[in-house]
């Protein structure tokens, strides 16, 4: 069965060190969001990829994340400098197309850490 | 404003009965999908059911069913005949029709439910 894969699926890191967290999609799907949640909270998206092009990354927090998709297929999430508020379980997900019917998929995660 | 709301923190259900979780939204759209998810302590999410705002029919998938009441903006979550294995956090999601008319694809989630079934 396809799924969509994420790693690491655990990360502790210092403040004001780098994290990068990859997510690899299931086959043919062409949008990719990554979402973070917070302890206790729902979801909430950060970038949503149509092939490789941002749709929506209204809510990244641009001065220190950044989220690439360069060839459409998997895509790496960045944090640099983490700071303690970062840390949260970060969620990636597929959908077939960018459409409302469309299920999105979710991956394992990655919980981080930042000390 | 938040736009879906989940107003019960935790809920109990004794094994092999039926349990109703509450999901309340608000849109302004007339074109929107509506999402339950179940994600148990490993973390992944896991889709349940999916209600489109023009569905006639209430959802059903297996042992869940969507009780969607359009009018009153809700789409509570029903689960049948609970199992041990069902305890875990759901969450109710709502993806809207961008105001261009091209959905964007985000999901907008509540702040979950968690149930626990006893033996």
């Amino acid at each position: 069965e396809a799924e969509v894969a994420q790693s690491p699926r655990y990360k502790i890191t210092e403040k004001s060190q780098a994290v990068a967290f990859w997510c690899d999609p299931i086959s043919g799907h062409a949008t990719l969001y990554w979402y973070r949640q917070i302890l206790g909270q729902g979801p909430e998206l950060l970038v949503q990829f149509q092939d490789e092009s941002v749709v929506d990354d209204s809510q990244l927090p641009k001065d220190r994340f950044s989220a690439e998709r360069l060839k459409g297929v998997d895509s790496t999430l960045k944090i640099q400098p983490a700071e303690l508020g970062d840390s949260a379980m970060y969620l990636c997900a597929s959908s077939l197309r960018l459409v409302s019917y469309n299920e999105q998929f979710f991956g394992p995660g990655t919980r981080l850490t930042v000390l | 404003a938040q736009k879906i709301t989940q107003t019960q923190p935790g809920m109990f259900v004794q094994e092999k009965e039926a349990v109703t979780l509450d999901c309340t939204y608000d849109t302004s759209d007339q074109s929107y999908g509506l999402f339950w998810y179940k994600q148990p302590s490993s973390g992944e999410m896991i889709f349940l059911i999916y209600q489109g705002s023009y569905d006639e029919q209430n959802a059903t998938e297996g042992r869940y069913s969507l009780n969607f009441q359009k009018a009153r903006k809700s789409a509570n979550l029903v689960i049948s005949a609970s199992q041990l294995g069902d305890s875990a956090m759901y969450f109710c999601a709502m993806r809207e029709q961008s105001a261009g008319g091209t959905s964007y694809g985000k999901l907008t989630f509540g702040q979950g439910t968690i149930l626990t079934v006893h033996p």
